[in-house]
């Protein structure tokens, strides 16, 4: 399948290192964020989530923290793998009503061995 | 089990043309939204559905519509198609339609169409 991040910018982090994506959001009504991981071909796969009135949440190798104030978002993994290589990205909805989420542009992740 | 199961995955039609694409949910899911994702953008709302009731729509013209059936499957349907609508076209599908902690979105691998 094409690559859906051909333009997107780029993390090239060494197999092992850790890796932090960021994200800003734009609504700040919304209180519930999710990161998604999409490779090639294939549709957004959930990584983690968080609620707004939480600033952290860990996951297995992942961690994501939430700063409000400045409404960003970042993804934190743990001794990257070469099978992290994707795009990243972060999605925003305000909680209730219906399943809209808004993604924000992506970062590509390469992981070099 | 099988996920999000869209059909076809590939598909090239000429501007003016009409499109259908389609979307089976996981079992048990009773709510199917519809994403396009533009090459090198996330991906964008522009449908939801809800036990065959539309529950939401995104800023798209009305060329797009989308209906869902009784066994929770979906259509998105685009009329008079553009070379702007070539794009990934996404479905997801979840237990409610209410993303939360509780009720995660899953996608579809997604119909890669190109307009000519």
């Amino acid at each position: 399948g094409e690559s859906v991040g051909l333009h997107l910018p780029t993390l090239s982090v060494q197999e092992g290192d850790n890796s932090i994506i960021n994200c800003a959001y734009s609504n700040s009504a919304s209180d519930y964020f999710i990161w998604y991981k999409q490779e090639s071909g294939k549709g957004p796969q959930f990584i983690i989530d968080i609620r707004s009135n939480m600033d952290k949440r860990q996951g297995q190798r992942v961690t994501v923290l939430l700063n409000k104030t400045v409404k960003h978002l970042s993804l934190q993994i743990a001794a990257t793998q070469p099978g992290d290589s994707a795009v990243y990205f972060c999605a925003e909805k305000i909680t209730g009503g219906y399943n809209k989420l808004i993604f924000g542009a992506g970062t590509r992740l390469a992981v070099h061995p | 089990d099988a996920g999000v199961t869209q059909s076809p995955t590939h598909l090239i039609k000429t501007r003016g043309q009409h499109v259908t694409l389609r979307c089976s949910p996981i079992s048990g899911h009773k709510s199917v939204s519809w994403y396009q994702q533009v090459l090198g953008q996330g991906p964008q709302f522009i449908f939801q559905y809800y036990e065959k009731e539309e529950r939401g729509r995104g800023n798209f013209p009305d060329r797009f519509s989308a209906r869902q059936f009784p066994n929770y499957s979906s259509e998105l349907n685009v009329n008079a198609l553009l070379l702007g609508d070539s794009a990934l076209y996404l479905c997801a599908s979840s237990y409610f339609g209410v993303t939360d902690f509780n009720e995660k979105l899953f996608f579809g691998s997604g119909t890669q169409l190109s307009v000519l």
